[in-house]
């Protein structure tokens, strides 16, 4: 059963503009949310995480905003490089528990 | 400090082989967690280990199994390889803490041949 779900398998942007990954989560014991980037070769590293007490989280470029009620959270990054470019993944999991729970993953390909 | 250490980087082998991975954390990460990663898919929990003690398994068959040493690192096993084993296979380490994020290592790349 797929509890997250990110349902954009790819995402072109030019280089400056705004990126936008969306994430949805279907299990509503999920109160920790994160981000990770993957190059290919390598295994994914954290991005940027988000507790349910939080509605936004921000980071340098990279912003995470919540929507517990939607059960939808989104990745901003702002401005967009080319080395952003990389396999994106939603992830969620229980506080309770470390196992994660990941949606499928969104290619991002930043354009020069 | 280094960061997860996994090997083999690949590894390829036939039906009904038998396989060990392993996987070093960083220092000072207590917990290590399993993920298979299948082709474009996202990864999927195999196991975690935290001071030694299986803490959690995900739906994986019992040709799966798994273990950590005292120095916190750690094999995954897989007996009886079928095809569909074929994937990247994640290591992760984290503190411990409730909160703090896990750090993969590269992974090995297993194919099934």
């Amino acid at each position: 059963d797929q509890q997250v779900k990110q349902n954009s398998p790819s995402l072109s942007v030019q280089e400056g503009r705004i990126s936008i990954l969306n994430c949805d989560y279907t299990n509503s014991m999920f109160d920790y949310f994160l981000w990770y980037k993957k190059y290919p070769a390598e295994g994914p590293t954290f991005l940027i995480s988000i507790s349910s007490i939080k509605d936004k989280n921000e980071d340098g470029r990279f912003t995470v905003f919540l929507n517990k009620s939607a059960k939808h959270l989104s990745l901003h990054i702002v401005p967009s490089q080319p080395g952003d470019s990389a396999v994106y993944f939603c992830a969620a999991r229980n506080s309770n528990d470390y196992k994660l729970s990941f949606g499928a993953g969104t290619t991002v390909t930043v354009r020069a | 400090d280094a960061g997860v250490t996994q090997s083999p980087t690949h590894l390829i082998k036939t039906r009904g082989q038998q396989v060990t991975l392993r996987c070093s954390p960083i220092s000072g990460h207590k917990s290590v967690s399993w993920y298979q990663q299948v082709l474009g898919q996202g990864p999927q929990f195999i196991f975690q280990y935290y001071e030694k003690e299986e803490r959690g398994r995900g739906n994986f068959p019992d040709r799966f199994s798994a273990r950590q040493f005292p120095n916190y690192s750690s094999e995954l096993n897989v007996n009886a390889l079928l095809l569909g084993d074929s994937a990247l296979y994640l290591c992760a380490g984290t503190r411990g803490t409730v909160l703090s994020p896990l750090h993969f290592g590269n992974g090995t790349r297993l194919t099934v041949t």
